[in-house]
């Protein structure tokens, strides 16, 4: 398993600011991922986050709107840039560990709220 | 398009019965399964999943059904405990290991 710290645990924050959260990973791994859930909604994957390279967007995503830093193999960060309240939501770090039942492992979230 | 679904938004047990939550899906290449539980302000925890390959899996009180014909898992927990209140996702994987999820299914196990 893998025990996962993110900072902040909530923040709320105005308009037109941006946010940057970190995420803390007990171990290496290979496998690093940011998720946002909306209120009454499903998780939505934002964006791998490579070691060493650029992070992979899912569609609906840019990088200039959450621009993702993974310096090594156990921290990344995730930004939300010029907020507005649509993306009030908790956000979640995740860390696949490669053990066979392709299990993935959260962090205990960050809720955003934006005014 | 949703490939991963969950189409009961809430469900009532009385504790002590059986809970049973279901999935449907709709890729036939996804051969992975996995259930979550998620308590308010936390994050996910991995509950239990299953290989395409097979059609059961028990772990304790849970167990998940798959019917791969009728791409539909469920999840079965008994006997229903006041601590497994909680939301339960379903989630499925293919070849290139993302996950997709459905949107959730809140259990109220009642006393």
């Amino acid at each position: 398993s893998a025990v996962i710290s993110q900072k902040p645990s909530r923040d709320i924050c105005q308009r037109g600011t941006s946010l940057t959260i970190q995420c803390q990973v007990d171990s290496q791994v290979t496998m690093m991922f940011w998720y946002r859930q909306q209120p009454g909604q499903s998780l939505t994957l934002i964006a791998t986050a490579n070691q060493g390279s650029e992070a992979t967007y899912e569609s609906g995503f840019v990088i200039d709107k959450f621009p993702i830093s993974r310096p090594n193999l156990t921290f990344s960060t995730l930004t939300v840039s010029n907020m507005s309240p649509e993306d009030s939501s908790i956000y979640l770090c995740s860390v696949r560990t490669g053990g066979p039942n392709n299990e993935q492992f959260f962090g205990p979230g960050t809720r955003l709220t934006v005014l | 398009d949703q490939q991963v679904k969950q189409n009961s938004p809430s469900l009532s047990v009385q504790e002590g019965r059986i809970s049973i939550l279901n999935c449907d899906y709709t890729n036939s290449m996804f051969d992975y399964f996995l259930w979550y539980k998620k308590y308010p302000a936390e994050g996910p925890t991995f509950l239990i999943s299953i290989s395409s390959i097979k059609d059961k899996n028990e772990d304790g009180r849970f167990t998940v059904f798959l019917n791969k014909s009728a791409k539909h898992l469920s999840l079965h927990i008994v006997p229903s405990q006041p601590g497994d209140s909680a939301v339960y996702f379903c989630a499925a994987s293919g070849s290139n290991y993302q996950l997709i999820w459905g949107a959730g299914t809140k259990l109220i196990i009642k006393p």
